[in-house]
C-alpha cells in the first residue's frame, strides 16, 4: 500500500538553529499539508499546499516556518530560527482528489522535533 | 466556528466489552467525517470516513461510525474490543480540499 515517508525519524537541534524535515507524499497526490502535534496535546494544522504554493496556513505558521516541493517527489517544512516550543512531533500528509470532492489525507509516520 | 469535540480524554475497557467513543462538531457546511488512530510513537491511520450516504459507515479493524446529523455527532463504535484497540482516537473534520480539523482525541486502555 502506498505510504508518506518522512525523514527523519528524531532529530534533536539546539534552539537557534535550523532544521529541515522532509516527506515524500504518495505519487500520485496533489495536495500536501504539515501538521504538528506537541506532546499529550491535539494535533494542530499547519500548512498546506497545492499547485507549488500555499493554500492555507494557521496562525501557528509564522515567518520562522516555510514549505517547499524542490522537485517532483520532496515536501520540505523548514524552521528557519527554532525555539523550545516548537519541540513536537510534525506529520506529513498528503491526499488525491476523490469523486466526490472529499479530502483524505495519508499520514506519515511523523518525524519527532525534540528543542534544546 | 469550526471545531471537534471528544468529551472523553481517557477509556478504559475490559477485552471483549463493547466500546463507544464520543464525537461532537461544529462545521459551517457539509462536513466530511474521520476517525484516526494513533499507536504509541506512530502516525495517524485512518480507521474510517463519511462523506455521504448511509450514515452507519464500516471501518478496518471492526470498527464502525454513526453520523447523526441533528446531533452534530460522529461517534465510533465497536462491538468487542481487543488488547490490541490499545491507542489514542482522534476525530476529524474537514469539508472538500480544506484542512481538517481534529480533537483533543481519546485515549484507549484495554483491560485483559
Amino acid at each position: 500500500e502506498p505510504e508518506v515517508t518522512q525523514t527523519p525519524s528524531h532529530q534533536v537541534t539546539q534552539m537557534g538553529q535550523e532544521v529541515i524535515l522532509r516527506c515524500v507524499p504518495i505519487s500520485n497526490h496533489l495536495y500536501f499539508y504539515w501538521y504538528r502535534q506537541i506532546l499529550g496535546q491535539k494535533v494542530e494544522f499547519l500548512v498546506s499546499f497545492y499547485n507549488n504554493e500555499i493554500s492555507e496556513k494557521s496562525e501557528i505558521f509564522d515567518d520562522q516556518f516555510s514549505v517547499e516541493r524542490p522537485d517532483g517527489s520532496n515536501f520540505t517544512l523548514k524552521i528557519r530560527s527554532t525555539k523550545l516550543e516548537d519541540s513536537a512531533m510534525y506529520f506529513c500528509a498528503s491526499s488525491e482528489p476523490t469523486s466526490s470532492g472529499a479530502n483524505v489525507l495519508t499520514f506519515g509516520a511523523g518525524s519527532r522535533l525534540t528543542v534544546l | 466556528a469550526q471545531s471537534v469535540t471528544q468529551p472523553d480524554i481517557h477509556i478504559t475497557v475490559s477485552e471483549g466489552a463493547s466500546l463507544e467513543l464520543r464525537c461532537n462538531y461544529s462545521y459551517g457546511a457539509t462536513p466530511y467525517l474521520f476517525w484516526y488512530v494513533q499507536s504509541p510513537g506512530q502516525g495517524l491511520q485512518l480507521l474510517l470516513k463519511y462523506f455521504s450516504g448511509d450514515t452507519l459507515v464500516q471501518g478496518i479493524k471492526g470498527f464502525e461510525a454513526e453520523f447523526k446529523r441533528s446531533q452534530s455527532s460522529f461517534n465510533l463504535r465497536k462491538p468487542s474490543v481487543h488488547w490490541s484497540d490499545a491507542a489514542e482516537y482522534f476525530c476529524a473534520v474537514g469539508g472538500g480540499y480544506n484542512k481538517l480539523i481534529f480533537g483533543a482525541g481519546t485515549r484507549l486502555a484495554v483491560h485483559p
